[in-house]
């Protein structure tokens, strides 16, 4: 079946460490988002990639890096820089680069700094 | 003012009953979405419209365009539509998503 796969589904990781988060999709869909979820706040956009090769921050880059080296995978790396990393992250993708049609969701990484 | 505003923000409601959960936006969209988020955290889409109503099985969406507001039915409600429903926008000619902070919903048996 086509769909989304994060891992890990829960990660810990010590102050000071960078961690990568993995995102692949099997649905041949050209555009892919990282969003952030806090208690009691709707979904941030982190970074988006419309194609391979290219990507954009979205509200809320600063401490997060990406890449899209390949169309169905874009992990993020959460780095040091990240003053309050502890948060669920979703990854989705869509078909089209224009338009919200189409849109699929993870299962999520649940990230905790200890 | 968050560009996306849900009410209820918590909802308690007994087996049987008929659900409403609403959605008002202030910007211009090219479609909005429905989307249900179970305690593991995963994100399935219910619906997308940008106009009229759908319906799903015991789901229904409507959008009233001109007044900038949705509202997510559920009839006959059953403990396991219990979850956290969250609706989002997609605003102007691009593909990403505004998302309003979500209503809590638990039905009891």
């Amino acid at each position: 079946d086509g769909g989304i796969t994060q891992s890990p589904k829960y990660l810990f990781r010590k102050e000071g460490q960078n961690v990568t988060l993995s995102c692949e999709q099997n649905l041949n869909h050209d555009a892919m988002y990282w969003y952030r979820q806090d208690p009691g706040q709707g979904l941030r956009l982190i970074y988006y990639s419309q194609i391979v090769n290219d990507f954009q921050k979205g509200d809320i880059a600063e401490g997060y890096s990406v890449s899209r080296e390949k169309k169905e995978s874009f992990p993020l790396t959460v780095t040091s820089a990240q003053k309050n990393p502890t948060a669920f992250y979703l990854c989705a993708s869509s078909p089209d680069r224009v338009s919200s049609y189409g849109y699929t969701f993870g299962s999520g990484t649940r990230l905790t700094v200890v | 003012k968050n560009e996306v505003e849900q009410s209820p923000q918590n909802l308690t409601a007994q087996e049987g009953e008929f659900i409403t959960i609403n959605c008002s936006y202030s910007v211009g969209i090219s479609a909005l979405h429905w989307l249900q988020q179970h305690p593991g955290g995963g994100i399935v889409s219910l619906f997308m419209l940008s106009s009229g109503k759908k319906k799903h099985g015991r789901l229904i969406a409507t959008i009233n365009i001109q007044e900038k507001h949705s509202s997510l039915h559920i009839t006959a409600s059953h403990p396991r539509d219990s979850a956290v429903y969250i609706c989002a926008v997609g605003s102007g000619a691009t593909n990403k998503l505004i998302f309003g902070t979500g209503t809590l919903l638990a039905v009891q048996p």
